[in-house]
């Protein structure tokens, strides 16, 4: 089993769509969650944190079920720009020590 | 630019050589990490400094690769007798004691023959 599993898509959806992404973990101790951002041939970059009491930013909401070791990302009203690979990040430490572990990512499209 | 560097970009080598990679981490960060992405997964933990220790490594890293951080700045990542299974992108990230976030560099693409 993965330790990070996400639906590979991708995800084609026109402009100004709402669009959700899914992502499970396995390891029960993990502390810390975030979402970032891939694009074609480029290096990740975060996107935002995600805290137990859910959290928004902008257009991005994010949330955390740690009873079902699931973490959500929303994107309301997508714009072209978004298209991109979202990668779902576990840590698995609390505080400063630990490794990242990342799913596979999810492709989104965003068509005019 | 004060974010990671990478050096080089790009590298084409056929099997068999060794190749090193170098990355400068943004300047007060003391903790360095090397991962690898192959096309279509995710980045894989390869192995991290804090300043000039190296602290942890994957089971990913066989005993053909060996990463350096000799002043606590920039690091190397050699691979020795490459194979064609080496190729992928080899990203580096660094951050401060105190916090989280992990910034990566471009990263180097490694293609091997």
């Amino acid at each position: 089993r993965k330790e990070v599993e996400q639906d590979p898509g991708p995800f084609n959806v026109p402009e100004g769509a709402t669009v959700a992404f899914n992502c499970t973990y396995s390891n029960s101790a993990s502390q810390s969650f975030f979402w970032y951002r891939q694009d074609c041939r480029k290096e990740p970059k975060l996107l935002m944190s995600v805290y137990s009491s859910g959290n928004e930013d902008g257009r991005f909401t994010a949330q955390l079920n740690r009873a079902s070791q699931y973490i959500s990302l929303l994107i309301r009203d997508s714009k072209l720009s978004d298209s991109a690979t979202y990668l779902c990040v576990v840590k698995e430490v609390w505080g400063s020590q630990g490794n990242l572990i990342f799913g596979k990512g999810t492709k989104l499209s965003v068509k005019p | 630019d004060t974010g990671v560097s990478q050096d080089p970009r790009h590298k084409i080598t056929k099997r068999g050589q060794n190749v090193t990679f170098r990355c400068d981490p943004i300047s007060e960060h003391n903790r360095l990490y090397w991962y690898r992405q192959t096309l279509g997964q995710g980045p894989e933990f390869l192995t991290y400094f804090q300043n000039e220790a190296q602290l942890e490594k994957s089971r990913l890293l066989s005993d053909r690769f060996s990463a350096e951080r000799p002043k606590g700045s920039f690091s190397t990542l050699e691979i020795q007798r490459t194979e064609q299974g080496d190729s992928a992108m080899y990203l580096c990230a660094s951050r401060t004691e105190d916090q989280e976030t992990q910034y990566f560099g471009p990263g180097t693409r490694l293609l091997v023959l």
